[in-house]
């Protein structure tokens, strides 16, 4: 079975802070995503990657930016947090683009600023 | 760009009975995919059922299945014989077809089901 482990279930910052959300994946998946779950809102796309070294801005980028060193491990960087940054946030894998298999999530990180 | 509308945000229904989860969606392409994903308490997002754009037969998985409507835009979700464990947001996603650029997934905003006993 895929495994997606996100490094914190739950996480409370102070605003201004800067804040890594790590993300790692064992089935070897070139495709990996960041999510933002609010009430609502369902999931939006922050940031996606389809390879080491490359980023793609989803839907809901402003205020975040991303890092993958490695193709296991995709973090999700808040600059400055703010408090509305304040959310659920969810990692996604899925195997090589074009093959329409779907993606694997994590539990979700529930991140508070105060 | 592409949006998906679920109507319903929330459904509770009796155990043992049937329920049926609504979702639309706007696209202009021809070929994608269409997702319904399971979110229990325990919050992982679970795959409960994928369907291909291209294939006319509704796809089935045990007690769920789908009422695919392609001219209508149409992808609602049917559970069968409810249980207490089916209780969670269920959301409906949408996904291009085809190669780089098209791996996002676009969400509705999700329904939550009650299983009442």
């Amino acid at each position: 079975d895929v495994k997606v482990t996100q490094s914190s279930r739950y996480l409370v910052k102070r605003t201004g802070e800067k804040v890594f959300l790590e993300c790692v994946q064992d089935m070897d998946h070139e495709n990996m995503f960041w999510y933002r779950q609010d009430p609502g809102l369902g999931l939006r796309l922050i940031y996606f990657s389809y390879d080491v070294k490359m980023k793609e801005k989803g839907d809901i980028p402003e205020g975040y930016s991303v890092s993958r060193e490695k193709k296991e491990r995709f973090s999700l960087i808040l600059e400055s947090a703010s408090t509305n940054q304040t959310s659920m946030y969810l990692c996604a894998s899925s195997p090589r683009r074009g093959v329409g298999k779907p993606q694997h999530f994590g539990d979700g990180t529930r991140l508070s600023i105060l | 760009a592409q949006t998906v509308t679920q109507s319903q945000p929330e459904m509770s229904v009796q155990e043992a009975e049937t329920v049926t989860l609504s979702c639309t969606y706007d696209t202009s392409e021809s070929d994608y995919y269409l997702f319904w994903y399971k979110q229990p308490p325990s919050r992982q997002m679970i795959l409960v059922i994928r369907q291909e754009a291209y294939k006319q037969q509704n796809a089935t998985e045990n007690r769920f299945s789908v009422n695919f409507q392609k001219a209508a835009k149409s992808f609602s979700l049917k559970i069968s014989d409810s249980q207490l464990g089916d209780a969670a947001m269920y959301f409906c996603a949408y996904r291009s077809a085809g190669d780089f650029g098209n791996e996002k997934l676009t969400f509705g905003t999700g329904t939550r089901l009650t299983i009442i006993p």
